[in-house]
This record gives C-alpha cells, sequence and structure tokens, in this order.
C-alpha cells in the first residue's frame, strides 16, 4: 500500500508567520512530489512541485524535499488569511498519491 | 474557456438512472484523470487516459465507465450508482504521464449525490 500521511490538523498560525507543513511518504520509488491547496468548496490548485532534493522557492511558498527521509514539507512565510485552506501533499512513482490534507488558518 | 472545465456541477440522481460527467481540457495535454473526493478520505484515482488509451483503472466497480474519445474529452458515465458513491468528482489533465510532465490541473468538480 502506498501511503501519503499528513496531519491533518489544523494548524494555526498568526497573520506574517511562517506556515510548515509536513508530508511522509511510504514509496521510496516516488520520483515527483506536488504540493496542492484547495480552498472549501473549490477544486485542487497546484503551487508547488519539486523532484530533485532539496530546496525550491516560489515567491512566498517553499518546497524541501529529503528523499532519504522519504518527507517532503512546504513552508509559506508571510503567511496571509488567505492561505487559510487544506493542503494536499501529492506523490508519484507512476499514479498519483494524495495525502487527506492538512488544514491550515491564518488568524488576523 | 480556458483550463479544465467540468459539467454538470452538481446532480442528483437515482439509483436507477443513467447519467454523464463531462470534462474538457483547454491546455493541450495528452493526459486526463478521473478522481473521486469523499469526505475525510483522501483523493482516490479512479482512470487515467493518457494520448485517448486508458492506462490505469484502480479497481473502479463497473457502474463507472470512462469514455475518452480524444484527448480534451472525459467522459464518465454512470449507471445503477449507490448512496455512497455520493462524492465530488473530479477531472484532471497534464502534460503527460511521464516524470516532469505529470504535474496535474483539476476541474472544479460535479458534486455528485445519489438518492
Amino acid at each position: 500500500q502506498k501511503e501519503v500521511e499528513q496531519n491533518s490538523g489544523p494548524l494555526s498560525v498568526p497573520e506574517g508567520a511562517i506556515a510548515s507543513l509536513n508530508c511522509t511518504y511510504s514509496d521510496r520509488g516516488s520520483q515527483s512530489f506536488f504540493w496542492y491547496r484547495q480552498y472549501s468548496g473549490k477544486s485542487p490548485e497546484l503551487i508547488m512541485f519539486i523532484y530533485s532534493n532539496g530546496d525550491k522557492e516560489d515567491g512566498r511558498f517553499t518546497a524541501q524535499l529529503n528523499k532519504a527521509s522519504q518527507y517532503v514539507s512546504l513552508l509559506i512565510r508571510d503567511s496571509q488569511p488567505s492561505d487559510s485552506a487544506t493542503y494536499l501533499c501529492a506523490v508519484t512513482a507512476g499514479a498519483l498519491n494524495f495525502g487527506k490534507g492538512t488544514s491550515l488558518l491564518v488568524t488576523p | 474557456e480556458t483550463g479544465v472545465t467540468q459539467t454538470p456541477r452538481h446532480l442528483v440522481m437515482g439509483m436507477t438512472n443513467k447519467k454523464s460527467l463531462k470534462c474538457e481540457q483547454h491546455l493541450g495535454h495528452n493526459a486526463m484523470y478521473w478522481y473521486k473526493q469523499s469526505a475525510k478520505k483522501p483523493l482516490e484515482l479512479m482512470f487515467v487516459y493518457n494520448f485517448k488509451e486508458q492506462t490505469e483503472n484502480n479497481s473502479v466497480p463497473s457502474r463507472f465507465s470512462p469514455e475518452c474519445p480524444n484527448s480534451s474529452h472525459l467522459f464518465l458515465h454512470l449507471h445503477t450508482l449507490q448512496p455512497e458513491d455520493s462524492a465530488l468528482y473530479l477531472c484532471a489533465s497534464s502534460p503527460t504521464q511521464r516524470l516532469g510532465g505529470n504535474e496535474q490541473f483539476f476541474g472544479p468538480g460535479t458534486r455528485l449525490t445519489v438518492l
């Protein structure tokens, strides 16, 4: 069973802080790693993808991948209330496997 | 139209009805996907089509029947569904299924209720 694990939260951070979202996966053959944001009642929206070990930055978002530890994370700097959503981690070695998501709440 | 569109956005059907969900992508992608999203559960991959050929059927019951007439259109035909099939059905597309091109973009979904 290929599993992707995320803490369901909610993770609550104050506005302007750094939000750190974590994800572990079981399939060592995984090659592509994605973070999606899903607002309530909406469909998932791709915000980051990473293929290689290390960090990848895009604006306020940084994805971090450690294949040895089978761990991928998403950092959101200067968190805004509009970042409040569920963040889905997805991992693929073929078919895309999604975690259940972490609910993030950014409080003003 | 841009991105990935799905119709209808909401559907209520009885267990004996036959209905179809439609997905269209305007991104020039070659791979299309059907997912089911139920409350408190991860997104479940149902079917994958790559260049119109079905490449994955994730042990989906036969009451769900996909159809992909071309790389831009994907259908999900529904018949004799059960109440537990009520969920959000999401369509997605990606440039390819291969590494480096398999980032998926989702449509808005169809909220299905089976009575």
